[in-house]
């Protein structure tokens, strides 16, 4: 089963230092979201792509984070400079874009990262 | 902005017994709503999904969801609650602004099942 896969899913770092997450999607899924998920949250939406254009961004996407899909496959989200507040689950999810607004967000087990 | 609450942090319930957990949503136009289910190291799973039509849903492992436009609520229940229940059960909203695709969660209800 070729579910959505991240990597690594835990990461532990110092603060000031740079993480980078991998996301896997789904293979003919084009659209590719992220999200965070911080203790006792639900999961807040940080942006979405379609195919390799990054299309959405949420406020919570500060100058910090920067996410890429280069060839329309895998994700990339980089976190430069890493604060205690960045600590949380990362989590991915894809999608096929349809005719309709809506198809099934499959999420992958997230990235746990904890900052020092 | 669309919001979503569930009153409920936790609940215990005892196997074999009935289940509804709460969802409350604000949004000014129809809503497109989820039921997600997390379990420990695993990904959010879709449990059901509501778009339009019948306001009752049908969902995975025996739940199904009734959405109330009176009271703006998207209940989740199951009439026989299993010990492989226990876990963290998410409500989302879609929004239906043209190019938007993100969900808003609640904080989700953790569920404990007693043996």
């Amino acid at each position: 089963d070729t579910g959505v896969s991240q990597d690594p899913r835990h990461k532990i770092t110092k603060r000031g230092q740079n993480v980078t997450f991998r996301c896997d999607p789904i293979s003919e899924h084009n659209r590719l979201y992220w999200y965070r998920q911080t203790l006792g949250q639900g999961p807040e939406f940080l942006t979405y792509f379609q195919n390799e254009a990054q299309l959405e961004k949420s406020r919570l996407l500060s100058d910090r984070f920067s996410a890429e899909r280069p060839k329309g496959s895998f994700s990339t989200l980089e976190i430069q400079r890493t604060e205690q507040g960045d600590s949380a689950m990362y989590l991915c999810a894809s999608s096929l874009a349809g005719t309709g607004w809506y198809n099934e967000q499959f999420f992958g087990p997230g990235t746990r990262l904890t900052v020092l | 902005a669309q919001s979503v609450t569930q009153p409920d942090i936790h609940i215990t319930v005892s196997e074999g017994a009935s289940l509804e957990l709460r969802c409350n949503y604000s949004y000014g136009a129809t809503p497109y709503l989820f039921w997600y289910v997390q379990s420990p190291g695993q990904g959010l799973q879709l449990l059901l999904k509501y778009f339009s039509g019948d306001t009752l849903v049908q969902g995975i492992k025996g739940f199904e969801a009734e959405f109330k436009r009176s009271q703006s609520s998207f209940n989740l229940r199951k009439p026989s609650v299993h010990w492989s229940d226990a876990a963290e059960y998410f409500c989302a909203v879609g929004a239906t602004g043209a190019g938007s695709y993100q969900l808003t969660f609640g904080k989700g209800t953790k569920l404990s099942v007693i043996p």
